[in-house]
């Protein structure tokens, strides 16, 4: 069964400090891996995938990379409307499209 | 886009009512999910369909629950007779084939179960 296990639970950053969230995983053979950014009382928002064990994305101030049994969401700098959930989720694939998601990690950018 | 849309956003019930929960999937996707979201277990998939055919719905809790998906553009999520335990964010996605997985998801339905 596919596990994905998020770290820290909680983390509260001034704003302008640069940090990282992990996403560690166990999978059968991952076919991909999605971070979902998540506001209060929202659905959750895509902001990546990755295919590839050395891959790397980035959208503003978030960079996601990819390992083969982790991945990290760095925020660089980051301000006060970062501040979300933010969910890692894996596929393994063959031919079951289900994402096994984490419990994800709540960032407070402060002022 | 008009996204993923669904259908009450916000829901209270009394014990052993029916409740009904509706979405439509972004125009073209040809997959379609039903997730729940606790503070305690995250988010869970119930059920997903691939061209309107139901293809694994192995996360349904129990019999009370069930879906449905008569054409490409409309899906419910029943639940009857609902239980204060099934309080929680229902949340529909959609995705297509070619996307790499990538699926796209509603604002939600909360659902409050007195």
């Amino acid at each position: 069964e596919d596990q994905v296990t998020q770290s820290p639970e909680a983390l509260r950053l001034q704003e302008g400090e640069s940090s990282s969230l992990n996403c560690s995983y166990t999978v059968s053979g991952l076919r991909g891996l999605f971070w979902y950014r998540q506001d209060p009382g929202k659905g959750p928002e895509f902001l990546f995938t990755l295919y590839s064990a050395g891959e790397e994305k980035e959208k503003e101030r978030l960079k996601a990379t990819l390992t083969k049994k982790e991945s990290f969401l760095h925020i660089t700098a980051p301000k006060p409307e970062d501040s979300a959930t933010y969910l890692c989720a894996v596929w393994s694939g063959g031919s079951n499209y289900k994402l096994t998601f984490g419990k994800g990690t709540l960032l407070t950018v402060n002022p | 886009d008009a996204g993923v849309i669904q259908s009450p956003r916000h829901e209270v019930t009394e014990m052993g009512q029916e409740v009904t929960l509706r979405c439509k999937p972004i125009s073209g996707h040809d997959y379609l999910f039903w997730y729940r979201q606790t503070m305690m277990r995250g988010l869970e998939l119930l059920i997903y369909f691939n061209n309107n055919v139901p293809i694994d719905d192995s996360g349904m809790p129990e019999d009370r629950f069930s879906a449905k998906m008569p054409n490409a553009s409309f899906s419910t999520l029943k639940i009857q007779p609902s239980e204060p335990r099934d309080s929680a964010v229902y949340f529909c996605a959609s995705g297509w084939t070619a996307s790499g997985n990538t699926i796209y998801f509603g604002e939600g339905s909360w659902l409050t179960v007195v």
